[in-house]
């Protein structure tokens, strides 16, 4: 079966950076892009970008464009999100999730991944 | 920049039908997808290109979307389908997520 497995919780201080990592499996890796979304404890979703791993391309959302890089693992079929000079408005639960091609449905969804911010 | 209105609840007694609205500009023009979030879990699609069903949720999901306005209908809500619902559509290539609909089955 599909599965996405993300990295356990982690706390940074302000200005630190995190990695998150999300494995994919029970399909063929290069077929589906990975997105990317958040979200912050009580409020609603927020998509952050897309990685393909077929060729290595990424697409991020302008409101974190130059501190956001996904890259990938091919021999391990993980995908990462790297998120740079955080601040407390980064608190969030971060999720990856499988979509078919760059801009269709979120099918399968990671377990999330608690990222706090805090001094 | 796009945006999705969604109704910050609805409330339903058990076994009646709940419809939950997601109204964008021209939205009857994209393809909606809605999710699932219940308490301190991932998200579920429910329904996916505006009406299609994906395997393994239940019958009494259905969707529409037409002119401004795409729509989450649960027939004969039961207690199990009370949690947060977001709709989400693509514009210019940016996922774009409504704010999210809490359903309480009263």
């Amino acid at each position: 079966q599909v599965l996405l497995v993300q990295s356990g919780a982690e706390m940074k201080k302000p200005g630190a950076s995190v990695k998150v990592s999300c494995k994919a499996s029970g399909y063929t890796f290069t077929n589906y892009y990975l997105h990317w979304v958040r979200q912050a404890p009580g409020r609603g979703l927020e998509w952050l970008g897309w990685f393909n791993p077929r060729n290595g391309d990424s697409k991020y959302t302008q409101k974190l464009q130059g501190r956001v890089t996904m890259t990938a693992d091919m021999s391990i079929n993980t995908v990462y999100m790297e998120l740079q000079r955080l601040t407390s408005d980064d608190t969030a639960f971060y999720f990856c999730a499988r979509v078919e091609t760059e801009a269709s449905d979120f099918d399968y969804w990671g377990q999330g991944t608690l990222v706090t911010v805090s001094s | 920049s796009y945006e999705l209105t969604q109704p910050p609840s609805v409330s339903v007694s058990p076994g009646q039908t709940a419809i939950i609205s997601c109204s964008g500009e021209r939205l009857g023009s994209k393809f909606v997808s809605w999710y699932q979030q219940k308490a301190g879990q991932s998200p579920v699609m429910v329904i996916s290109d505006d009406s299609k069903r994906p395997s393994g949720i239940p019958e009494r999901f259905s969707g529409s979307n037409s002119g401004t306005t795409a729509t989450l209908t649960i027939s004969g809500t039961q207690a199990v389908d009370e949690a947060e619902y977001y709709c989400q559509a693509w514009d210019n290539r940016i996922a774009v997520f409504g704010a999210g609909t809490r359903l309480t089955v009263l």
